[in-house]
């Protein structure tokens, strides 16, 4: 149980253009889902908090124009990645905290290369 | 700010050596506890966690680790590793009374079999 589905695994995308990641909770709601960017070699760095029905929390230095998130179902939580460059290149990981046992679980994660 | 920090970045070791791999906290609060690990091109696994009780917790495939308050830490043991523990693993903590992960820097565990 608890699983999160995020997709595309891949994408790789032009300079200037935009790039939407999908991550669906398959049997569960999630009011709260976290999104993360991962360097190579490097751990984890949070990037938002994605509220069902309001607006995200975004950590400092994260632009919240160029990172758009969504999360207009209990169940869906989009990343919009605006006027994507190549230095947004990079694995993003969604993460969803899953009631009753304090423990979250995450998305496959995206790797996105811009070129 | 809350800092989680991992001793080792990198640690290659035989099949059957034990394994030790350190995780120091820096909030003085009550904090949730997790070692988390990511084999090669798959997503983060849980491999165990603690919130409070025993300070020594066991997780999955012999993992273990044990939480001491007085050093902020959270060591993860395993006393024989196996080529198949070849992955990277993160220390993450949560504070008590919040939501978000802060992970470690991360530690690449390389099994030579």
């Amino acid at each position: 149980g608890a699983v999160v589905s995020q997709h595309p695994s891949r994408v790789i995308c032009k300079s200037g253009t935009s790039v939407k990641i999908e991550c669906r909770s398959l049997d569960f709601q999630a009011t709260t889902m976290f999104w993360y960017r991962q360097f190579p070699k490097q751990s984890l760095m949070l990037m938002a908090t994605s509220n069902e029905g309001s607006k995200a929390t975004y950590e400092q230095g994260v632009e919240k124009d160029k990172f758009l998130i969504n999360h207009a179902s209990l169940t869906l939580s989009t990343l919009t990645v605006t006027s994507a460059h190549p230095e947004d290149s990079s694995f993003y990981i969604c993460s969803a905290r899953v009631s009753g046992n304090y423990g979250y679980t995450f998305g496959s994660g995206t790797r996105l290369t811009v070129v | 700010a809350q800092s989680v920090s991992q001793h080792n970045h990198h640690v290659i070791l035989s099949e059957a050596a034990s394994l030790e791999l350190g995780c120091n906290y820096s909030y003085g609060g009550t904090v949730n506890l997790f070692w988390y690990v990511q084999y090669p091109g798959q997503h983060l696994q849980l491999l165990l966690k603690y919130f409070s009780g025993d300070p020594l917790v066991k997780g999955i495939k012999g993992f273990e680790a044990e939480f001491i308050k007085s050093k902020f830490s959270f060591n993860l043991r395993k006393p024989s590793v196996q080529w198949s523990d070849t992955a990277e693993y993160f220390c993450a903590v949560l504070k008590a009374a919040g939501n978000k992960l802060t992970f470690g820097g991360g530690t690449r565990v390389l099994v030579k079999p």
